[in-house]
């Protein structure tokens, strides 16, 4: 059955503690992506990555780190520079190459709050 | 700076109608235009997309209406059902994988 899982599907951090999110895909996609979902915001990208051992930031990255170690598995930290980390939390891959339409498969998220 | 722009937030439509939701645009270079649905609480799924090269594409009851000239883009939603109330996100990207969403529509479909 292949997809992408996200866990833990709650988390819940203390002031000043970095927490990782867990993001794997079992689709051999290439790209993929850290979005943050806020009410009434949208998705904002994070991170993405178009391949192992490389990322690019996203629109709003400050605060997060990431790494891509294995296709699989696209983990991403919540370091307590981030001021305002509480938030929906979403991973997504595609298959990526040259072509840009290249659709997204989202997880089904990790809500993060902080205490 | 949301380089994407939609509008309603929200809508309500009864059992049967019709719900419109609409998308604009800055960037001539973006080329890919999707539309993803999300449930609460779940991750959003794509429904429907389309390239610059046509000006409609319809699947089922959900349709992309497209007018490059205005940079504008829209979903209509046809003969709506309950089951249809979630959040809809337009989005675009211009061939480098990133997608720039817009603030979504909250609909809701009252039997």
């Amino acid at each position: 059955d292949g997809g992408i899982t996200q866990s833990p599907k709650y988390l819940f951090r203390k002031e000043g503690q970095n927490v990782t999110l867990s993001c794997e895909q079992n689709l051999n996609h290439d790209a993929m992506y850290w979005y943050r979902q806020d009410p009434g915001q949208g998705l904002r990208l994070i991170y993405y990555s178009q391949i192992v051992n490389d990322f690019q930031k996203g629109d709003i990255a400050e605060g997060y780190s990431v790494s891509r170690e294995k296709k699989e598995s696209f983990p991403l930290t919540v370091t307590s520079a981030q001021k305002n980390p509480t938030a929906f939390y979403l991973c997504a891959s595609s298959k990526g190459g040259s072509s840009s339409y290249n659709e997204q498969f989202f997880g089904p998220g990790t809500r993060l709050t902080v205490l | 700076q949301q380089q994407v722009k939609q509008s309603p937030q929200s809508l309500i439509v009864q059992k049967g109608g019709i719900s419109i939701i609409n998308c604009a645009y800055e960037n001539t270079a973006f080329d890919y235009f999707p539309w993803y649905q999300q449930f609460p609480g779940k991750g959003p799924a794509l429904l429907i997309a389309i390239r610059p090269d046509v000006s409609e594409k319809k699947e089922g009851r959900f349709t992309i209406s497209f007018n490059k000239s205005a940079k504008q883009f829209s979903l209509h939603i046809m003969d709506s059902q309950p089951g249809d109330s979630a959040t809809y996100f337009c989005a675009a990207s211009k061939n480098d994988y990133k997608l720039s969403f817009g603030a979504g529509t909250t609909v809701t479909v009252r039997a």
